[in-house]
């Protein structure tokens, strides 16, 4: 079945580097997508979602770009600091279900 | 305000048992989702409320599991002659509506010896 996944199970970044997170997705009708942040013990946290008429949406700190032609969505953190430490999920809708990747866990180097 | 609720945070059970496991959405909030994590792996989807109706329920493992929303807030899910591989987180979150920013609660930890 269609699914989202992420390319990369493990990244390491130096404090201070831009960190970069890539997932791919497979459903083509999907229209709206999330990134999640989930530290040791705690729920998914909500950082920035995209849809599907847009190709960039800019936070604080984060960048979300969606390129629906290779069906490729990242995530881009802004100097990383020890706080962002985590596991980073995306997630798509479908059929108005949210459904998450395995995820990429965000290692950083002092 | 408060964020999504969910009680209790761990739970304990022997095979065999009937569980429920509780979430309080954030107040307003139309569409409630349940998830069950397991380690290492990302939030696999459930059921979904629009309101008081189970919109989705395509996600539940089999007819062991149970989930309500009775009064369109509070919402219960229900778990049947426990088995061991139910042990998993079980997270719950709500939206404003669906296709919009979802909020989780802390998760429920159940552990079935």
């Amino acid at each position: 079945g269609e699914s989202v996944g992420l390319h990369l199970p493990t990244l390491s970044v130096q404090e201070g580097d831009n960190s970069i997170i890539n997932c791919a997705y497979s459903n083509s009708a999907s229209d709206y997508f999330i990134w999640y942040k989930q530290e040791s013990g705690k729920g998914p946290q909500f950082i920035i979602d995209i849809r599907s008429n847009m190709d960039k949406r800019q936070g604080q700190r984060v960048t979300v770009l969606l390129n629906k032609t290779v069906k490729h969505l990242s995530l881009q953190i802004a100097a990383t600091q020890p706080g962002d430490s985590a596991v980073y999920f995306c997630a798509e809708t479908q059929d108005d279900k949210i459904i998450f990747g395995k995820g990429t866990r965000l290692h950083i180097l002092p | 305000g408060a964020g999504v609720s969910q009680t209790p945070s761990n739970k304990v059970t022997e095979k065999g048992k009937y569980v429920e496991l509780r979430c309080d959405p954030i107040s307003g909030h139309t569409a409630l989702y349940w998830y069950r994590q397991s380690l290492g792996q990302g939030p696999e989807f459930l059921i979904y409320f629009q309101g008081t109706g189970a919109a989705d329920d395509s996600g539940l493992p089999n007819d062991r599991f149970f989930a309500v929303r009775p009064e369109g807030s509070v919402s219960t899910l229900k778990i049947q002659r426990t088995e061991r591989g139910d042990s998993a987180v079980y997270l719950c979150a709500s939206s404003l509506m669906i296709n919009t920013e979802a909020f989780f609660g802390q998760g429920t930890r159940l552990t079935v010896v």
